[in-house]
């Protein structure tokens, strides 16, 4: 999926558990991009980075924080998971030079259930 | 505000046939971006086609068309000669050009492709 890597795959937290989601690209674009996809509701903005070095929240940003590492990774952390957390994560770069027309490449996708 | 309408929960369409889907779009920017991905049971995200604000040929990538309506701010998916692996969820999404814009999706519309 054009280069976007997300582990894990799958995850079981209980309520108030913290973890990491990682996100890495093996190419060198600037943007990246987090989103939680829950049903009926669509895909929802979580957090982004415009570049290295800088992270902007999206539409529903409370209860995680992220990192923007280096330019190849972006990760997004639950510092306590609650059971609406419990929702498909995808991580996605922006792939092309002019912001409007650009599309999205997503990653696989991290299945994340809270108990 | 929601900036991305699909009224479809879900279609069912028989092999062969054509399909719309539809996209209403809420912005008052000039300069935007309009989007279709399609998600299958597999769930990953795949980006289909886009059309821009500007464009005055209406966008087409094989058996996707984008049938753009400017006035009426709509932007719906017709898929000619449905095939059985065309069934999956498909997505609405929207960028506008203005500032650093982030893309939002609709919520989606289930298409079932039947024999």
């Amino acid at each position: 999926n054009a280069g976007v890597t997300q582990t894990p795959k799958f995850q079981v937290l209980k309520t108030g558990q913290s973890m990491t989601l990682q996100c890495a690209q093996d190419m060198n674009h600037n943007s990246m991009y987090w989103y939680r996809q829950d049903p009926g509701m669509g895909l929802r903005l979580i957090y982004y980075s415009a570049s290295e070095g800088t992270t902007d929240k999206g539409e529903v940003p409370n209860g995680y924080n992220v990192s923007r590492l280096n330019k190849r990774e972006f990760s997004l952390r639950l510092e306590s998971a609650a059971p609406s957390q419990t929702s498909v994560y995808f991580c996605a770069i922006e792939t092309g030079l002019r912001v409007s027309n650009s599309p999205l490449h997503f990653g696989n996708g991290t299945r994340l259930t809270v108990t | 505000a929601q900036k991305i309408t699909q009224t479809q929960p879900g279609m069912f369409v028989q092999e062969k046939e054509a399909v719309t889907l539809d996209c209403t779009y809420d912005t008052s920017d000039q300069s935007y971006g309009l989007f279709w991905y399609k998600q299958p049971s597999s769930g990953e995200m795949i980006f289909l086609i886009y059309q821009g604000s500007y464009d005055e040929q209406n966008a087409t990538e094989g058996r996707y068309s984008l049938n753009f309506q400017k006035a009426r701010k709509s932007a719906n998916l017709v898929i000619s000669a449905s095939q059985l692996g065309d069934s999956a969820m498909y997505f609405c999404a929207m960028r506008e050009a203005s500032g650093y814009s982030t893309l939002t999706f609709g919520k989606g519309t289930m298409l079932l492709v039947s024999p």
